[in-house]
This record gives structure tokens, C-alpha cells and sequence, in this order.
């Protein structure tokens, strides 16, 4: 069965660092989006990108964050100078059909910030 | 701002208990509701979702919930739960057209063997 996949699986890097996150979605899958949890915290929206730009994105994806399709295949999620609320679950998901379908979520990359 | 409300955040109960996770949203507008899990190491995956139509939907692994639009409630029930329900849930909406989830905190669920 085809699944969104995530790499790495945990980061850990020093504040002011760039990240990179990234997400292999499911092969035939046009919409892309990014999610992260804060330890104890809910699941909160960050990105969507269609048709190789942003459609939406919430007060959190500041400048700080940006995301690319480099390729056909690979979706990332860039985080230019790290800070220590950045550290949480970062969670990418894929659909097909956008609002009236179901997203696929990764298994997470975990990212710790020093 | 719209918000998902899960009332339950560690719910204990011994195998072949019945289950009802409790989930009400604020948001008056046409909703898309969803009830996520995951599973201890696993991805979050759908276990059932409501667009229109019957308001009482069945998902996989024997859940079931019931859309009550008057209470703004999307409960998730089960008969008769199984060690192997042991998992965190998620309830989550999506408004109008918008294709971004807005999840509830979870509710984390340890079933006793």
C-alpha cells in the first residue's frame, strides 16, 4: 500500500541552524501539506501547496519556514534560522483531490532545537 | 476561532467495554469531520469521516460516530473495544471548502487486557 514517507526521523540541531524536512508523498498525489505537534499539544495546520505553491498557510509559517517540490517527487519544509518552540512533531501529508479527500499523513520527523 | 474540543484526554477501560470519545466544534458554516488514530509507532491514519448524507458513519476496525449538527458534536463510539484499540484519537474538522485539518488535542485510549 503506497505511504507518505519521512526523513529523517528525528533531528536535532543547535538554535539558529537551518533544517530541512523531508517528505516523499504518494506518487499520484497533488496536494501537499504540512502539520506539527507541539509535545502536548494538538495537531496544528502549517502549509498547503498545490501546483508548486503555498495555497494556504497559517500565522505559525512565518518567514522563518518555507517549503519546495524540488523535484517530481520530494516535498520539503525548510526552516531557515531554528528557535526553541520550533521543536515538535513535524507531520507531512499528501491527497489526491484536495478538500473532499482524505490526507495521508507521514510518520513524522521529530525535531529537537537546543 | 474555530476549534475542536475533545473531552476526554486518557480514557482506561478493560477489553469488551463500549467506548464513546466525545468531540464538538465550533464553527456554524458546513463542516467536514474526521476521527484520526494512531497507533502506538504508526502513522496517524482515518479511521472515518462524514462529508453529507447519513449522519451516522461507520468506519474501519468496528468504530462508528454520529453527526449531531445541533450539538456541533461528532462523537466516536465503539460496542465492545479490543487490547488492539489502544491508540491515540483525534477527532478533526475541516470548514467549508478550506482543505487545512484544525485537529482536538486527542484523546489518548488505554484498553486493559
Amino acid at each position: 500500500e503506497p505511504e507518505v514517507t519521512q526523513t529523517p526521523s528525528h533531528q536535532v540541531t543547535q538554535m539558529g541552524q537551518e533544517v530541512i524536512l523531508r517528505c516523499v508523498p504518494i506518487s499520484n498525489h497533488l496536494y501537499f501539506y504540512w502539520y506539527r505537534q507541539i509535545l502536548g499539544q494538538k495537531v496544528e495546520f502549517l502549509v498547503s501547496f498545490y501546483n508548486n505553491e503555498i495555497s494556504e498557510k497559517s500565522e505559525i509559517f512565518d518567514d522563518q519556514f518555507s517549503v519546495e517540490r524540488p523535484d517530481g517527487s520530494n516535498f520539503t519544509l525548510k526552516i531557515r534560522s531554528t528557535k526553541l518552540e520550533d521543536s515538535a512533531m513535524y507531520f507531512c501529508a499528501s491527497s489526491d483531490y484536495g478538500t473532499y479527500n482524505e490526507q495521508f499523513f507521514g510518520p513524522g520527523t521529530r525535531l529537537t532545537v537546543l | 476561532a474555530q476549534s475542536v474540543s475533545q473531552h476526554n484526554h486518557h480514557v482506561i477501560l478493560s477489553e469488551a467495554a463500549s467506548l464513546e470519545l466525545g468531540c464538538n466544534y465550533s464553527y456554524g458554516g458546513t463542516v467536514n469531520l474526521f476521527w484520526y488514530v494512531q497507533y502506538p509507532g504508526q502513522h496517524l491514519q482515518l479511521l472515518l469521516k462524514y462529508f453529507s448524507g447519513d449522519p451516522l458513519v461507520k468506519g474501519i476496525k468496528g468504530f462508528e460516530a454520529e453527526f449531531i449538527k445541533s450539538k456541533f458534536s461528532f462523537n466516536l463510539r465503539k460496542p465492545s473495544v479490543q487490547w488492539s484499540d489502544t491508540a491515540e484519537y483525534f477527532c478533526a474538522v475541516t470548514m467549508n471548502r478550506d482543505d487545512k485539518i484544525i485537529f482536538g488535542k486527542g484523546t489518548r485510549l488505554h484498553i486493559l487486557p
